[in-house]
């Protein structure tokens, strides 16, 4: 069955003090591995796709890396406005839908 | 351009009435679909329209929900007899076709009462 799985559940950060977020997957035929910002109240607003283990892609404080298992968020010295949550959801076998992981609280604080 | 809208932003309704929520996606978007997120839980598929295709209702809970997209563009998700464990946010997404990228509206926040 089609998995993915984020870790930890919520993450507490002081500003600046740098971490990584986990999203880890189990699917017949990867294509495509999504990241998306949730903000409360607000729908998912998309951050990266990565479609290929080894590729990488930055935006600001955040780069997102895939492997043929996990995908990792790396947060550099985040800010308070990162606080948000993060999600993973992965396309695989002849879905035509993302299957979703159930998120990562992040809280940055000043 | 215009991103995803939904309607209504928030309904609050009462066990045993039917619902109707909206879906407007982003114009020339072929793929439209609908996802159920309730409180701790991961987003949830429900239904998946492709074009002028059968749609995929795999996710559909039960056959008291159901869905429809008219001309290829605005979608209605339909819950009869509403329940409290309907009590959740409907979002709804599209893209220009299946596989890419998933643009999210801003949802609508049910409360069954």
């Amino acid at each position: 069955e089609d998995q993915v799985t984020q870790s930890p559940e919520a993450l507490r950060l002081q500003e600046g003090e740098s971490s990584s977020l986990n999203c880890s997957y189990t699917v017949s035929g990867l294509r495509g591995l999504f990241w998306y910002r949730q903000d409360p109240g607000k729908g998912p607003e998309f951050l990266f796709t990565l479609y290929s283990a080894g590729e990488e892609k930055e935006k600001e404080r955040l780069k997102a890396t895939l492997t043929k298992k996990e995908s990792f968020l790396h947060i550099t010295a985040p800010k308070p406005e990162d606080s948000a949550t993060y999600l993973c959801a992965v396309y695989g076998g002849s879905q035509g839908n993302l299957i979703f992981g159930k998120g990562t609280k992040l809280s940055v604080k000043p | 351009g215009a991103g995803v809208s939904q309607s209504p932003s928030n309904k609050v309704t009462e066990k045993g009435k039917d619902v109707e929520l909206r879906c407007d996606p982003i114009s020339g978007h072929t793929a439209l679909y609908w996802y159920r997120q309730s409180l701790g839980q991961g987003l949830e598929f429900l239904i998946y329209f492709q074009g002028n295709s059968a749609p995929d209702k795999s996710g559909l809970p039960s056959d008291r929900f159901s869905a429809e997209r008219t001309g290829g563009s605005v979608s209605t998700l339909t819950i009869q007899r509403t329940q409290q464990e309907d009590s959740a946010v409907y979002l709804c997404a599209s893209n220009p076709d299946r596989g890419e990228t998933q643009y999210f509206g801003p949802g609508t926040r049910l409360l069954v009462l």
